[in-house]
Protein backbone atom coordinates (compact mmCIF):
# COMPACT_ATOMS: atom_id res chain seq x y z
CA UNK A 1 0.00 0.00 0.00
CA UNK A 2 2.09 3.02 -1.15
CA UNK A 3 -0.90 5.21 -0.34
CA UNK A 4 -2.46 8.03 2.72
CA UNK A 5 -6.12 7.76 2.89
CA UNK A 6 -7.95 10.67 4.43
CA UNK A 7 -11.77 10.73 5.38
CA UNK A 8 -13.57 12.15 4.84
CA UNK A 9 -13.28 13.73 1.77
CA UNK A 10 -15.45 16.99 2.00
CA UNK A 11 -16.73 18.09 5.74
CA UNK A 12 -18.97 21.11 6.26
CA UNK A 13 -19.82 21.91 9.77
CA UNK A 14 -20.92 24.86 11.75
CA UNK A 15 -18.97 26.97 13.77
CA UNK A 16 -19.77 25.32 17.29
CA UNK A 17 -19.43 21.84 15.90
CA UNK A 18 -16.97 19.66 16.70
CA UNK A 19 -15.47 17.06 13.90
CA UNK A 20 -12.71 15.36 13.13
CA UNK A 21 -10.29 14.42 10.06
CA UNK A 22 -8.57 10.80 10.12
CA UNK A 23 -5.86 10.28 8.12
CA UNK A 24 -3.73 6.55 7.73
CA UNK A 25 -0.58 5.32 6.03
CA UNK A 26 0.70 1.74 5.84
CA UNK A 27 3.68 2.39 4.28
CA UNK A 28 5.60 2.15 7.80
CA UNK A 29 6.41 5.77 7.32
CA UNK A 30 6.99 6.99 11.06
CA UNK A 31 6.47 10.98 10.10
CA UNK A 32 3.15 12.31 10.12
CA UNK A 33 1.59 15.84 8.85
CA UNK A 34 -0.60 18.32 8.55
CA UNK A 35 -1.35 20.70 6.08
CA UNK A 36 -3.53 23.31 5.37
CA UNK A 37 -3.95 24.42 1.81
CA UNK A 38 -6.17 27.65 0.21
CA UNK A 39 -7.03 27.36 -3.00
CA UNK A 40 -4.51 28.46 -5.88
CA UNK A 41 -1.75 28.39 -2.92
CA UNK A 42 1.05 26.23 -1.69
CA UNK A 43 0.73 23.40 1.39
CA UNK A 44 1.17 25.40 4.83
CA UNK A 45 3.01 23.36 7.58
CA UNK A 46 0.63 23.06 10.50
CA UNK A 47 2.06 19.72 12.76
CA UNK A 48 4.25 17.62 11.96
CA UNK A 49 4.81 14.06 14.11
CA UNK A 50 7.88 12.14 14.29
CA UNK A 51 7.89 8.98 15.63
CA UNK A 52 4.28 9.67 17.03
CA UNK A 53 5.38 12.70 19.15
CA UNK A 54 4.66 16.08 18.44
CA UNK A 55 7.49 17.76 16.45
CA UNK A 56 6.52 20.97 14.85
CA UNK A 57 3.35 23.33 16.00
CA UNK A 58 3.71 26.18 13.54
CA UNK A 59 1.92 28.22 15.71
CA UNK A 60 -1.83 26.66 15.01
CA UNK A 61 -4.61 28.14 16.98
CA UNK A 62 -5.68 25.42 19.64
CA UNK A 63 -8.89 25.08 17.99
CA UNK A 64 -6.94 22.65 15.87
CA UNK A 65 -5.82 19.91 18.39
CA UNK A 66 -3.77 17.19 16.51
CA UNK A 67 -3.51 13.37 17.73
CA UNK A 68 -1.35 10.51 16.65
CA UNK A 69 -2.78 7.53 18.31
CA UNK A 70 -0.03 5.40 16.47
CA UNK A 71 1.99 5.20 13.82
CA UNK A 72 -0.16 4.62 11.43
CA UNK A 73 -2.87 7.07 12.42
CA UNK A 74 -2.81 10.52 12.53
CA UNK A 75 -6.32 12.92 13.48
CA UNK A 76 -7.32 16.55 13.42
CA UNK A 77 -10.01 17.63 16.15
CA UNK A 78 -11.54 20.93 14.77
CA UNK A 79 -13.34 22.93 17.72
CA UNK A 80 -15.04 26.29 17.08
CA UNK A 81 -13.77 27.03 13.50
CA UNK A 82 -14.10 30.18 11.60
CA UNK A 83 -15.52 30.73 8.39
CA UNK A 84 -11.69 31.45 7.59
CA UNK A 85 -10.62 28.11 7.93
CA UNK A 86 -12.52 27.08 5.32
CA UNK A 87 -9.62 25.07 3.12
CA UNK A 88 -8.45 21.97 1.59
CA UNK A 89 -6.29 20.10 4.99
CA UNK A 90 -3.92 17.46 3.73
CA UNK A 91 -2.43 14.70 5.31
CA UNK A 92 1.54 13.70 4.68
CA UNK A 93 3.94 10.80 5.50
CA UNK A 94 7.34 10.68 5.04
CA UNK A 95 9.67 7.57 6.21
CA UNK A 96 11.15 9.08 9.29
CA UNK A 97 14.92 8.92 9.19
CA UNK A 98 16.27 8.03 5.58
CA UNK A 99 14.82 10.30 2.47
CA UNK A 100 12.54 12.00 5.83
CA UNK A 101 12.33 14.92 3.17
CA UNK A 102 9.98 13.12 0.73
CA UNK A 103 6.44 13.64 1.26
CA UNK A 104 3.68 11.53 0.32
CA UNK A 105 0.17 13.50 0.28
CA UNK A 106 -2.97 12.41 0.24
CA UNK A 107 -5.78 13.58 -1.52
CA UNK A 108 -7.03 15.90 1.36
CA UNK A 109 -10.50 16.43 2.94
CA UNK A 110 -12.08 19.35 1.85
CA UNK A 111 -13.91 21.64 4.90
CA UNK A 112 -16.77 24.20 4.44
CA UNK A 113 -16.84 26.28 7.92
CA UNK A 114 -20.81 27.81 7.57
CA UNK B 1 13.80 31.37 7.63
CA UNK B 2 13.69 30.08 3.90
CA UNK B 3 11.88 31.73 1.24
CA UNK B 4 11.39 30.40 -2.32
CA UNK B 5 10.35 32.45 -4.84
CA UNK B 6 8.51 31.01 -8.01
CA UNK B 7 8.33 32.73 -11.55
CA UNK B 8 5.91 33.67 -13.59
CA UNK B 9 2.82 32.18 -11.82
CA UNK B 10 1.64 31.07 -15.38
CA UNK B 11 2.92 30.04 -18.26
CA UNK B 12 1.42 28.54 -21.43
CA UNK B 13 3.66 26.25 -24.23
CA UNK B 14 2.19 24.22 -27.49
CA UNK B 15 1.91 20.76 -27.16
CA UNK B 16 5.18 19.00 -27.98
CA UNK B 17 7.32 22.07 -26.66
CA UNK B 18 9.58 21.93 -23.84
CA UNK B 19 8.58 24.16 -20.51
CA UNK B 20 11.40 25.45 -18.05
CA UNK B 21 10.24 26.46 -14.30
CA UNK B 22 12.50 28.06 -12.50
CA UNK B 23 12.59 28.94 -8.41
CA UNK B 24 15.20 30.66 -6.52
CA UNK B 25 16.05 30.27 -2.68
CA UNK B 26 17.59 31.87 0.02
CA UNK B 27 19.11 29.77 2.15
CA UNK B 28 22.50 28.07 1.28
CA UNK B 29 21.92 25.63 3.99
CA UNK B 30 19.19 24.29 2.24
CA UNK B 31 20.15 20.85 0.13
CA UNK B 32 16.91 19.33 -0.56
CA UNK B 33 14.90 20.71 -3.98
CA UNK B 34 11.67 18.71 -4.56
CA UNK B 35 9.08 19.44 -7.17
CA UNK B 36 5.34 18.87 -6.55
CA UNK B 37 2.85 18.48 -9.65
CA UNK B 38 -0.65 19.04 -8.16
CA UNK B 39 -3.93 18.86 -10.43
CA UNK B 40 -6.96 20.37 -10.40
CA UNK B 41 -8.38 18.97 -7.11
CA UNK B 42 -6.32 16.52 -6.52
CA UNK B 43 -3.23 15.81 -4.33
CA UNK B 44 0.29 17.20 -4.47
CA UNK B 45 2.51 14.49 -6.50
CA UNK B 46 6.07 14.80 -5.90
CA UNK B 47 7.30 14.28 -9.49
CA UNK B 48 11.43 14.37 -9.20
CA UNK B 49 13.50 15.96 -6.49
CA UNK B 50 17.19 16.91 -5.94
CA UNK B 51 19.53 17.04 -3.09
CA UNK B 52 22.81 19.58 -3.12
CA UNK B 53 25.60 17.21 -4.50
CA UNK B 54 24.56 16.82 -7.57
CA UNK B 55 24.11 19.43 -10.31
CA UNK B 56 21.28 17.46 -12.54
CA UNK B 57 18.38 14.81 -12.47
CA UNK B 58 16.67 13.35 -14.93
CA UNK B 59 13.73 10.85 -15.29
CA UNK B 60 11.84 10.54 -18.71
CA UNK B 61 10.85 13.55 -20.09
CA UNK B 62 11.20 15.66 -16.85
CA UNK B 63 14.50 16.72 -15.83
CA UNK B 64 15.44 19.06 -12.47
CA UNK B 65 18.60 21.83 -12.33
CA UNK B 66 20.28 22.99 -9.46
CA UNK B 67 22.71 26.06 -9.70
CA UNK B 68 24.13 26.10 -5.72
CA UNK B 69 26.27 29.36 -6.35
CA UNK B 70 23.42 31.35 -7.56
CA UNK B 71 20.68 29.78 -5.07
CA UNK B 72 18.51 28.61 -7.76
CA UNK B 73 16.87 25.36 -9.71
CA UNK B 74 14.79 24.82 -12.42
CA UNK B 75 12.16 21.96 -13.66
CA UNK B 76 12.60 20.99 -17.09
CA UNK B 77 9.65 18.80 -19.22
CA UNK B 78 10.41 17.91 -23.02
CA UNK B 79 7.89 16.96 -25.58
CA UNK B 80 5.00 18.57 -23.11
CA UNK B 81 1.34 16.77 -23.50
CA UNK B 82 -2.28 17.94 -22.37
CA UNK B 83 -1.74 15.67 -19.29
CA UNK B 84 1.16 18.16 -17.92
CA UNK B 85 -1.30 20.76 -17.23
CA UNK B 86 -1.34 21.58 -13.51
CA UNK B 87 0.25 23.89 -10.70
CA UNK B 88 3.71 22.93 -9.98
CA UNK B 89 5.20 23.86 -6.71
CA UNK B 90 9.36 23.91 -6.04
CA UNK B 91 10.05 23.85 -2.39
CA UNK B 92 13.56 23.75 -0.46
CA UNK B 93 14.78 22.00 3.08
CA UNK B 94 17.40 20.64 4.64
CA UNK B 95 17.58 17.32 4.73
CA UNK B 96 17.46 15.56 8.25
CA UNK B 97 15.01 14.89 11.16
CA UNK B 98 11.83 17.27 11.83
CA UNK B 99 12.99 18.76 8.16
CA UNK B 100 10.62 22.18 7.01
CA UNK B 101 9.92 21.93 3.48
CA UNK B 102 9.35 25.49 2.18
CA UNK B 103 7.35 26.10 -0.68
CA UNK B 104 7.46 28.43 -3.76
CA UNK B 105 3.89 29.77 -4.52
CA UNK B 106 3.44 27.56 -7.65
CA UNK B 107 3.26 28.17 -11.09
CA UNK B 108 0.42 27.06 -13.74
CA UNK B 109 1.10 25.16 -16.62
CA UNK B 110 -1.05 25.16 -19.47
CA UNK B 111 -0.14 22.79 -22.62
CA UNK B 112 -2.40 24.13 -25.60
CA UNK B 113 -2.86 21.00 -27.84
Amino acid sequence: DTEVTQTPKHLVMGMTNKKSLKCEQHMGHRAMYWYKQKAKKPPELMFVYSYEKLSINESVPSRFSPECPNSSLLNLHLHALQPEDSALYLCASSPGDRDNEKLFFGSGTQLSVL
Amino acid sequence: GENVEQHPSTLSVQEGDSAVIKCTYSDSASNYFPWYKQELGKRPQLIIDIRSNVGEKKDQRIAVTLNKTAKHFSLHITETQPEDSAVYFCAASKVGANSKLTFGKGITLSVRP
